[in-house]
């Protein structure tokens, strides 16, 4: 039973290009939440989505970034016209139903130059 | 205040002691508790799930919940070298949909 799969697992834009980040949740998983770490600091909640839906998008950027879960295939997670401040490791998270364990993958490092 | 705060360390122990890590949270609508490991570069594991108030024990991790204190701990018998890693902890109320998570202590147990 494969984990929560994440790719690309490193990414480097130049500034101003656009990064789109996947996740595919643990087979049987139709909640998926996405975090963004920074050196020395905790895990950030972005966005939390079901399938085809957005619950919960408060820790978004009002700017520049967006999320989706499809019906068929991986949650993207997209961010345009990157800045160095984007800069940090993106993790994914998915669980079987709200409230139970979150199982994390192992995440995309992305780099702006 | 932020809502879940943990000493970030190091914690420095040798193979074969006790190790003790502790949470505490301001958020009183908290029920469910997480604890999870991180190795450098690489993504969180779980390692235990708790609801409410108790101990849950699982091989040779505890975790504690005291919602009186707002207090949580994780206590690792037997400590490993293999256990060398942040350990971060998180918490969620039932009608919040994210997990809110420390910043994590650093764990280093040396052989």
């Amino acid at each position: 039973n494969a984990g929560v799969m994440q790719n690309p697992r490193h990414l480097v834009r130049r500034r101003g290009q656009e990064a789109r980040l996947r996740c595919s949740p643990m087979k049987g998983h139709s909640h998926v939440y996405w975090y963004r770490q920074l050196p020395e600091e905790g895990l950030k909640f972005m966005v939390y989505l079901q399938k085809e839906n957005i619950i919960d998008e408060s820790g978004m950027p009002k700017e520049r970034f967006s999320a989706e879960f499809p019906k068929e295939g991986p949650s993207i997670l997209r961010i345009q016209q990157v800045v160095r401040g984007d800069s940090a490791a993106y993790f994914c998270a998915s669980s079987p139903v709200a409230n139970t364990e979150a199982f994390f993958g192992q995440g995309t490092r992305l780099t702006v130059v | 205040q932020k809502e879940v705060e943990q000493d970030p360390g190091p914690l420095s122990v040798p193979e074969g002691a006790i190790v003790s890590l502790n949470c505490t949270y301001s958020n009183s609508a908290f029920q469910y508790f997480m604890w999870y490991r991180q190795y450098s570069r690489k993504g969180p594991e779980l390692l235990m799930y708790t609801y409410s108030s108790g101990n849950k024990e699982d091989g040779r991790f505890t975790a504690q919940v005291d919602k009186s204190s707002k207090y949580i701990s994780l206590f690792i018998r037997d400590s490993q070298p293999s256990d060398s890693a942040t350990y971060l902890c998180a918490g969620k109320s039932q009608a919040g949909t994210a997990l809110i998570f420390g910043k994590g202590t650093t764990l280093s147990v040396s052989s």
